[in-house]
């Protein structure tokens, strides 16, 4: 039961900055946006997560819209060790619960 | 962050036997861990929400009598895979919640079950 929509795959060159996209359309207004990596045949990260303001950490910053159907990850300077599947996921309501979607593979490219 | 281990990393059993994973909070108590199975090259799905001192809770589709699932401590959810067959071959993750500070839930490194 994901509620959010990512692309299936992205590239980007090392060292730029890397901005994944997330639709979340549907999300309502005590939801979070919670972000998480894969690497190959790893537990998932946990990067970082937001309400409705934009949010920073040592990892990647969160950019949220006004109206909150969407947000954008960023990784400012990507290394070829951020190669992952990102997904974005928002909390259930009243639960802890997470439904993953299918996530972005990020391919960083030397 | 919070660290969350599992038990073993890898696991190859026969045809009907049952196997157990341990899925440990390290350095803080959960009250709630959670159980995902991830098949290859697909995404995870949520099994079952694992409640301290209760019965866990499963999601559609996911058979409670297959899939048992004890928390039987502040810091130790336990999966037990009866009868396993080759359609059960997987990776397993667990998560647990950390109620203090950060309000988010931090994922074990999994375990591949294999069955022959």
């Amino acid at each position: 039961d994901a509620k959010t929509t990512q692309p299936p795959s992205m590239d980007c060159a090392e060292g730029r900055a890397a901005n994944l996209p997330c639709n979340h359309s549907t999300i309502s207004g005590n939801e979070y946006v919670y972000w998480y990596r894969q690497i190959h045949s790893q537990g998932p990260q946990y990067i970082i997560h937001g309400l409705k303001n934009n949010e920073t950490n040592e990892m990647a910053s969160l950019i949220i819209t006004e109206d909150r159907k969407s947000s954008t990850l960023i990784l400012p300077h990507a290394t070829l060790r951020d190669t992952a599947v990102y997904y974005c996921i928002v909390r259930v309501e009243n639960f802890n619960k997470f439904y993953f979607g299918s996530g972005t593979k990020l391919n960083v490219k030397p | 962050g919070a660290v969350v281990s599992q038990h073993p990393s890898r696991v190859i059993c026969k045809s009907g036997t049952s196997v157990k994973i341990e899925c440990r909070s390290l350095d803080f108590q959960a009250t709630t861990m959670f159980w995902y199975r991830q098949f290859p090259k697909q995404s995870l799905m949520l099994m079952a929400t694992s409640n301290e001192g209760s019965k866990a809770t499963y999601e559609q589709g996911v058979e409670k009598d297959k899939f048992l699932i004890n928390h039987a401590s502040l810091t130790l959810s336990t999966l037990t895979v009866t009868s396993a067959h080759p359609e059960d071959s997987s990776f397993y993750i667990c998560s647990a919640r950390d109620p203090a500070g950060v309000e988010t839930q931090y994922f074990g490194p999994g375990t591949r079950l294999l069955v022959l």
